[in-house]
């Protein structure tokens, strides 16, 4: 049973436009979640964060929405650029009893930023 | 900066033989992790570290063994590799920072077993 989804196996948009990639949950103990950003044969990095008691977080052009009562969070990314080109996981822990080490990940979404 | 490194970057297997995939960081994280990564799947947990001494299984943790001896070293033990073990491995480190836990990824090992 897939406790993170992301739908969208890819996503195409232009140079300048918003990105939106979008992430489902099942758990309601996941109080916390991460977006990780990876490109071929390199391992994944940490994007933006947020916790459960917070609905939105940004980072420069990066700014994670968090809809606790859908299960529901996006990424945005405005403006897009070539170089944001990548799959994108969505990520899920609980704070709760020391294990917020352990991370769910949903199954990336693969993002073409086109120029 | 070297961060999390694993070595080897690739390796081939045959059925029934062992390995060890190697990893290191120079973060003094207390926590570590292995991943696996396969097509469609997204990254799943195999094995996890809270620290030297302390090991425990994640959601596929079978046909791997993990010690940790030190707080720098994660290796992962595959005693006799399976096609199904074929995948690309990450490992990981962390530390807690308030309610914050973000993991270091190393750039992975890809593995083929045939």
């Amino acid at each position: 049973d897939q406790q993170v989804k992301q739908n969208s196996p890819s996503l195409s948009v232009q140079e300048g436009r918003i990105s939106i990639l979008n992430c489902d949950y099942t758990n309601s103990m996941f109080d916390y979640f991460l977006w990780y950003k990876k490109y071929p044969a390199e391992g994944p990095t940490f994007l933006i964060s947020i916790s459960s008691i917070k609905d939105k977080n940004e980072d420069g052009r990066f700014t994670v929405f968090l809809n606790k009562s859908a299960k529901h969070l996006s990424l945005h990314i405005v403006p897009s650029q070539p170089g944001d080109s990548a799959v994108y996981f969505c990520a899920a822990t609980t704070n709760s009893g020391g294990s917020n080490y352990k991370l769910t990940f949903g199954k990336g979404t693969l993002l073409t930023v086109n120029p | 900066n070297a961060g999390v490194t694993q070595t080897p970057k690739f390796q081939v297997l045959k059925t029934g033989q062992s390995m060890t995939l190697q990893c290191a960081q120079d973060m003094n994280h207390e926590y570590m992790s292995w991943y696996r990564q396969d097509p469609g799947m997204g990254l799943r947990l195999i094995h996890y570290s809270v620290g030297a001494g302390i090991t425990d299984q994640g959601e596929v943790p079978n046909g791997y063994n993990v010690s940790r001896s030190t707080t720098e070293d994660f290796p992962l033990r595959l005693l006799s590799a399976a096609p199904s073990q074929t995948s690309v491995y990450f490992c990981a480190s962390s530390y807690l920072a308030g309610d914050k836990n973000i993991q270091y990824f190393g750039a992975g090992t890809r593995l083929s077993v045939l």
